[in-house]
């Protein structure tokens, strides 16, 4: 599976939207992207996933590039409860999640 | 409502004690899999089921057994726990095609 880059931490003011990146230059044609997030020590939870079109759903919005070399998750309007690790991760047809180190979303007052 | 339960949440033990952790899914999902989480280290998994009598080694296996003999059902089995089992554990399900994972709420095993 391919690898994917985060960035460690980012923070983001209550009610603004918030952009998370994830970069996945090796990423092949039948690899999907997926975002999970952490809150606290609680089971992940998903959020969204994306082949090669833009996704939105109640939750968030995925937008691939068109050479799908990275994505940007977006929460269009954060909130405190939305202060957790978020996951990009990219897989095949194996099945298996495998996690990275992830962005620490701090949401601020 | 879909779910994945675990059982149980919180667990002290002492070492070399026979344990099971529960993993119960209602979603009829073929697949499933362990994972373990600890500090600096992320999640990582421990083994996963393709089905039903189908299970496989993931990247961190030794120490661990799991077995599948029904599809809802994947049981987490330390034989001999240590201290370096001491972790949270986290048990997850999904369906075949490009579908989410689901994950348990988790257990936290102290081994002492």
């Amino acid at each position: 599976d391919a690898k994917t880059t985060q960035p460690t931490s980012m923070d983001c003011a209550e009610g603004r939207a918030a952009n998370l990146p994830c970069n996945h230059s090796t990423i092949s044609g039948n690899e999907y992207v997926y975002w999970y997030r952490q809150i606290h020590s609680q089971g992940p939870q998903y959020i969204i996933h994306g082949l090669k079109n833009n996704e939105t759903n109640e939750m968030a919005s995925l937008i691939i590039t068109e050479d799908r070399k990275s994505s940007t998750l977006i929460l269009p309007h954060a909130t405190l409860r939305d202060t957790a690790v978020y996951y990009c991760i990219v897989i095949d047809s194996n099945y298996k999640l495998t996690f990275g180190k992830g962005t620490l979303l701090t949401v601020n007052p | 409502e879909a779910q994945v339960t675990q059982n149980p949440r919180y667990l002290i033990t002492v070492t070399g004690k026979k344990l099971t952790v529960t993993c119960s899914q209602n979603m009829n999902h073929e697949y499933m899999s362990w994972y373990r989480q600890d500090p600096g280290l992320g999640l990582r998994q421990i083994y996963y089921s393709m089905n039903v009598e189908v299970t496989d080694k993931g990247d961190v296996p030794e120490g661990y057994k799991v077995s599948r003999k029904e599809k809802r059902n994947f049981p987490l089995i330390l034989e001999s726990p240590s201290p370096n089992q001491t972790s949270l554990y986290f048990c997850a399900s999904r369906g075949l095609m490009n579908t989410e994972a689901f994950f348990g709420q988790g257990t936290r095993l102290t081994v002492v």
